[in-house]
C-alpha cells in the first residue's frame, strides 16, 4: 500500500539559515509526488510536485525539493528561510484510484 | 476566478443535530474531495468523485453522506452529528490528465465544525 512518512513532527531554524524537510514514500511504480503548504487558519497550497523527468524540482516562494528514487525520498530544501515561511508543510504521493496520500506533516518554527 | 469556495466558514452543532457542507469550484475540474484534518493526523480522505453523478469512499467515510449532482459543485452531509466529528474540513478538486487525474488537488480555505 502506498504511503508517505515525514519523520519530524516539527522543526525549528533561524531566519536566514538553509532548510531540509524529509518525506519518504512507498509506492511501487514511478510516483507522483507534491509538498503543499499551509499557513495557520488557511486551506493547503501547492509548493511544487514531481511528475517525470528532472529530479530536481523548483516551486514557489523559492522551495526546491528533490526526487531520489533509490532513497525513496523526496525532500524539501530552501537556501535561506524567512519568518513568513512558518508554517506546516505536508508531503503527498498520487496513488491509485485518482487519490493521493498525504504525510502527517512538519511544523516548521522560525527563530528570529 | 474564486477557486475553491467552502460554505460556511464556522459552525456549532449539537450532538444528534445534521447539515451539509457545501464545495464549489469554478475551474471546471472532474475530480473533487471531501478531508478532515484533525491535530497530529495530517489530512484524512472521507469521500470524492472522479465525476458529476460519482461518488467513492475514502479512508473515513462512516458518519458521512456526499452527492454531486453538478461537476462544480460537491456536498457532504453529516445526518446525525457526533462530538468525533468535530475537525476542520477541506475540499479539494484536481483536473485530469485525459482519462486519469492529474493528481494536483486545489484546495479551499476550509470549515471548522464544532459539535457539542
Amino acid at each position: 500500500a502506498q504511503s508517505v512518512t515525514q519523520p519530524d513532527i516539527h522543526i525549528t531554524v533561524s531566519e536566514g539559515a538553509s532548510l531540509e524537510l524529509r518525506c519518504n514514500y512507498s509506492y511501487g511504480a514511478t510516483p507522483y509526488l507534491f509538498w503543499y503548504v499551509q499557513s495557520p487558519g488557511q486551506g493547503l497550497q501547492l509548493l511544487l510536485k514531481y511528475f517525470s523527468g528532472d529530479t530536481l524540482v523548483q516551486g514557489i516562494k523559492g522551495f526546491e525539493a528533490e526526487f531520489k528514487r533509490s532513497q525513496s525520498s523526496f525532500n524539501l530544501r530552501k537556501p535561506s528561510v524567512h519568518w513568513s515561511d512558518a508554517a506546516e508543510y505536508f508531503c503527498a504521493v498520487g496513488a491509485t484510484d485518482d487519490k493521493i496520500i498525504f504525510g502527517k506533516g512538519t511544523r516548521l518554527h522560525i527563530l528570529p | 476566478n474564486a477557486g475553491v469556495t467552502q460554505t460556511p466558514k464556522f459552525r456549532v452543532l449539537k450532538t444528534g443535530q445534521s447539515m451539509t457542507l457545501l464545495c464549489a469550484q469554478d475551474m471546471n475540474h472532474e475530480y473533487m474531495y471531501w478531508y478532515r484534518q484533525d491535530p497530529g493526523m495530517g489530512l484524512r480522505l472521507i469521500h470524492y468523485s472522479v465525476g458529476e453523478g460519482t461518488t467513492a469512499k475514502g479512508e473515513v467515510p462512516d458518519g458521512y453522506n456526499v452527492s454531486r449532482l453538478k461537476k462544480q459543485n460537491f456536498l457532504l452531509g453529516l445526518e446525525s452529528a457526533a462530538p468525533s466529528q468535530t475537525s476542520v474540513y477541506f475540499c479539494a478538486s484536481s483536473y485530469s490528465l485525459g482519462l486519469i487525474s492529474s493528481y494536483e488537488q486545489y484546495f479551499g480555505p476550509g470549515t471548522r465544525l464544532t459539535v457539542t
